[in-house]
């Protein structure tokens, strides 16, 4: 069955940076976009992006450009979303989420990764 | 940015019970809404999408309505494992967002 699973928890630093995978089965990994979704503790959903692990191409939200940055390894079938100059603002669960539909970007987001929590404290 | 804004922030009914939940979006987003479901301790589900079409293996006692601002999603006859947050989602608008949530709760 199509499945995401996710590195695990993370502590870092203020100022440091994170690196969170997202490993793919049960479908063709090139095939779909990978978006990244967080979740602060208590609070709701957030979209971060999305990779097209076909190409490489991606597309970040404004405010994180300039400190989010995902790449893929299709040879090993994952997805990677780096984080970087961490704030006690970015604590929060880590999600990918698969696009539905082949070869195209319709925003919706079926399966999901377990999530990853990341902790930024000093 | 289009601002989803949903209604109650907390639902608590019985079981076999009716429920609404609702989402306004501050301008249209056509059908270009979605609604995921998030149980505890788990990631989120896709429930519906397009307004109104369930995703796959989804019971039939969901169904979701609406076009433009004003969306419902409405869960026929509550069960016990329908306990979570829901959210809508709008993917009309660049960049996509998430309203706060609806927490469903057995009484």
């Amino acid at each position: 069955q199509v499945q995401l699973v996710q590195s695990g928890a993370e502590v870092k630093k203020p100022g440091a940076s994170v690196k969170v995978s997202c490993k793919a089965s049960g479908y063709t990994f090139t095939a779909h976009y990978v978006h990244w979704v967080r979740q602060a503790p208590g609070q709701g959903l957030e979209w971060m992006g999305w990779i097209y692990p076909n190409t490489g191409g991606t597309n970040y939200v404004q405010k994180f450009q300039g400190r989010v940055t995902m790449t893929r390894d299709t040879s090993i079938s994952t997805a990677y979303m780096e984080l970087s100059s961490l704030t006690s603002d970015d604590t929060a669960v880590y999600f990918c989420a698969r696009d539905s539909e082949r070869y195209q970007v319709l925003n919706r987001f079926d399966p999901w990764g377990q999530g990853t929590l990341v902790t930024v404290s000093s | 940015e289009i601002v989803l804004t949903q209604s109650p922030a907390t639902l608590s009914l019985s079981p076999g019970e009716r429920a609404t939940l609702s989402c306004r979006a501050s301008q249209s987003v056509s059908t270009y809404l979605a609604w995921y479901q998030q149980k505890p301790g788990q990631a989120p589900r896709l429930l519906m999408y397009d307004a109104s079409n369930r995703a796959t293996g989804i019971p039939a006692r969901f169904s979701g309505s609406g076009s433009g601002t004003d969306f419902t999603l409405t869960i026929s006859s509550l069960e016990p494992e329908d306990v979570a947050v829901y959210y809508c989602h709008q993917r009309s608008s660049w960049p996509q967002t998430f309203g706060q949530g609806t927490k469903v709760e057995i009484k």
